[in-house]
């Protein structure tokens, strides 16, 4: 099955700072989607992004399909950001999604 | 509001018993799903549920067993419980092509 895979595991950040978080994955796939899981466990889905750039308040996110990659993008960072970010993945046939390891993010005051 | 409902928030059981972890969704979403989650390793999928009476292993399923006997209950059931089925476990529903995604709040499951 496809891999997908998180870098960095984990990141701690101050108040303000920007941040970078990468997903890359071993196939074509047919949709990606980034999840954030706060610290009470709940996930919330954050972006469907197959391909392009799509921006919601101070995130946003790539995905270039051909290169088998997205970055999420926190810019101004802030206490509530902090959880646990996930990339995932659809496949071709549409019928799995498949999760990477995550990106924990901690922000400090 | 849309929402997944998971039963229990904490499970403490004894090893060997039968386990039972219920989902509602009430968005009429077509699609169900069984995560596990444990520390570094994300989410992992356990079965999932396109339609009613309808199953498809995912990733883990061995050790589990699910029922979808109607469209906005799907049950997770552990037939023998084992201290390495402690996880917490996480129930998702979606439309078709995955749009929808939501989650549940998780059930943190021990076994003793």
């Amino acid at each position: 099955g496809i891999q997908v895979e998180q870098s960095p595991p984990d990141l701690i950040l101050q108040e303000g700072a920007n941040s970078t978080l990468r997903c890359n994955f071993s196939d074509s796939v047919n949709n990606l989607q980034w999840f954030h899981q706060n610290p009470w466990g709940q996930l919330i889905n954050l972006f469907y992004i197959p391909s392009g750039t799509k921006q919601n308040g101070r995130l946003s996110a790539t995905t270039v399909a051909t290169e088998r990659y997205s970055l999420l993008y926190i810019s101004s960072s802030q206490t509530t950001d902090s959880g646990v970010y996930f990339c995932a993945v659809h496949n071709n046939a549409g019928n799995m999604l498949t999760f990477g390891g995550g990106t924990r993010l901690m922000v400090k005051p | 509001d849309v929402k997944v409902t998971q039963s229990s928030r904490y499970l403490v059981k004894r090893t060997g018993e039968k386990v039972f972890l219920e989902c509602v969704q009430d968005m009429d979403h077509e699609n169900m799903f069984w995560y596990r989650q444990d520390p570094g390793l994300g989410l992992r999928l356990i079965y999932f549920s396109y339609d009613v009476k309808m199953k498809e292993k995912g990733d883990i399923p061995e050790g589990y067993s699910v029922s979808r006997e109607k469209k906005e209950r799907f049950s997770l059931i552990l037939e023998s419980a084992s201290t390495n089925q402690t996880s917490m476990y996480l129930c998702a529903s979606s439309l078709r092509g995955f749009y929808g995604y939501t989650f549940g709040s998780g059930t943190r499951l021990t076994v003793v």
